[in-house]
């Protein structure tokens, strides 16, 4: 079974709105961490936000905030007022404890923003 | 900031050649990790290390190998390029400050002829 799943292959956005890229997990562990990638036309990796299981609130990043919903295994990332610059691949990513320091990633979210 | 490079962001190699592809951390990081990422398939793990001259073997080592020598670096060799090993190969290292977050590095863009 997927531990992450990212159902939105592709998503579109108009400049200044908000969107929602979709990360529903799978796990057992009673601890683990989420975390969300960009990856720009580029190729690098670059980290914007973490959640810990334990967390009792929400994570924000500036721009960037996490819609934690522990009960139905859901970790959605929120990106506020976009930019034509937050073009890029989205991944979800999970570590879990039992996995010792390995990373899952979901299959990631092709985001486009248009002017 | 954390700094992880890579040694190419291009590489063209022939079927049969030793491949090296370096990676390097400013960070003292305990952990680094080769993961590669191909269209369909996201990023599967290679190989990963906890320390100096200890290594693990991923979801997908059959084809690779792996050095770490000294903390800043580790190495990923391609003992004989196959044309199937052409892929984006991404370096990350990792932080036990914090959020235990993973930094990868700008990623290498290999071509087997």
């Amino acid at each position: 079974a997927q531990k992450i799943t990212q159902t939105q292959p592709g998503m579109f956005v108009q400049e200044k709105e908000a969107v929602t890229l979709d990360c529903t997990y799978d796990t057992s562990d009673p601890s683990y961490g989420l975390f969300w990638y960009k990856q720009p036309s580029s190729g690098e990796m670059i980290f914007l936000i973490y959640q810990g299981s334990y967390d009792q609130q929400n994570a924000t990043e500036g721009r960037y905030s996490l819609n934690f919903q522990k009960a139905r295994k859901s970790a959605n990332l929120v990106i506020s007022a976009s930019q034509l610059g937050d073009s890029a691949m989205y991944f979800c990513a999970m570590r879990e404890v039992s996995s010792g320091s390995r990373l899952t990633f979901g299959e990631g979210t092709q985001l486009t923003v248009n002017p | 900031d954390v700094k992880v490079t890579q040694s190419s962001r291009y590489l063209v190699k022939r079927t049969g050649e030793k491949v090296f592809l370096e990676c390097v951390q400013d960070m003292d990081h305990e952990n680094m990790f080769w993961y590669r990422q191909d269209p369909g398939l996201g990023l599967r793990l290679i190989y990963f290390s906890y320390d100096v001259k200890m290594k693990e073997k991923g979801d997908i080592p059959e084809g690779y190998s792996v050095s770490r020598e000294k903390k800043e670096r580790f190495s990923l060799i391609l003992e004989s390029a196959s044309t199937n090993q052409t892929s984006m190969y991404l370096c990350a290292s990792r932080s036990f400050v914090g959020t235990d977050t993973q930094y990868f590095g700008p990623g290498t863009r290999l071509t087997v002829l």
